[in-house]
């Protein structure tokens, strides 16, 4: 079944200890990107990557980091998590962004930083 | 900001009625796509309107776009209480590398 899986659904964590948000897709998609929604918001794009070795930065990147070593994996890393990044994550992936293609999601990952 | 604003924030009918929600953007866009989220869970892709087009139709759904006034509408016929849900306008760059998404109208179709 194709699919964007992201690991952990949920997770309740505090300042500063490091973590790691996993995004996999097995559609061989070449784009991916992470979001962030919060209530009122919307959502809002923090990283993207165009093909393996290839990330840009969206319109929140601060505090996240991202890598793209491989096309499947595309993990969002906060190195000193801080409340203020306590929000509803996604992961999303398109075939290519040529021509705009539309993006599928995984279901999500809750982060609550204490 | 690029970032999309839908019309209303919120939106109540009935099973049957049509919904209409708007999306209005700030610059030029490549192509205007509408995704549904269900209650905090990922969001789907429902249709995708270029730049150079003016209307499109897939099922029950309907979308325009006006490039001259820089919005979007969603139009749902004969609405279903599976309906409910949140909806997005997603604006994509020239450039197709950013995705812009706006806050979302909230639909609830009652039975």
């Amino acid at each position: 079944e194709a699919q964007v899986t992201q690991n952990p659904r949920y997770l309740i964590t505090v300042t500063g200890k490091k973590l790691t948000v996993t995004c996999s897709q097995n559609m061989n998609h070449e784009y991916m990107s992470w979001y962030r929604q919060d209530p009122g918001l919307g959502l809002r794009q923090i990283y993207y990557s165009m093909n393996v070795e290839v990330t840009d930065k969206g319109d929140v990147p601060e505090g996240y980091k991202v890598s793209r070593k491989e096309k499947r994996n595309f993990p969002l890393i906060l190195e000193s998590p801080s409340p203020n990044q306590t929000s509803l994550y996604f992961c999303a992936s398109s075939l290519f962004q040529g021509s705009g293609q539309p993006q599928h999601f995984g279901d999500g990952t809750r982060l609550s930083i204490l | 900001s690029q970032q999309g604003e839908e019309d209303p924030q919120a939106l109540s009918i009935q099973e049957g009625e049509n919904a209409t929600m708007n999306c209005s953007y700030k610059t030029s866009i490549n192509n205007l796509q509408w995704y549904r989220q269900n209650s905090g869970r990922g969001l789907v892709h429902l249709i995708l309107i270029r730049s150079n087009e003016r209307e499109k139709h897939s099922g029950r759904l309907r979308v325009t776009l006006d490039t001259s006034k820089k919005s979007s509408s969603l139009l749902i016929t004969a609405s279903r209480a599976a309906d409910t849900a949140s909806y997005f306008c997603a604006t994509v760059t020239y450039n197709f590398n950013k995705f812009y998404f706006g806050s979302g109208t909230k639909l609830n179709v009652k039975p």
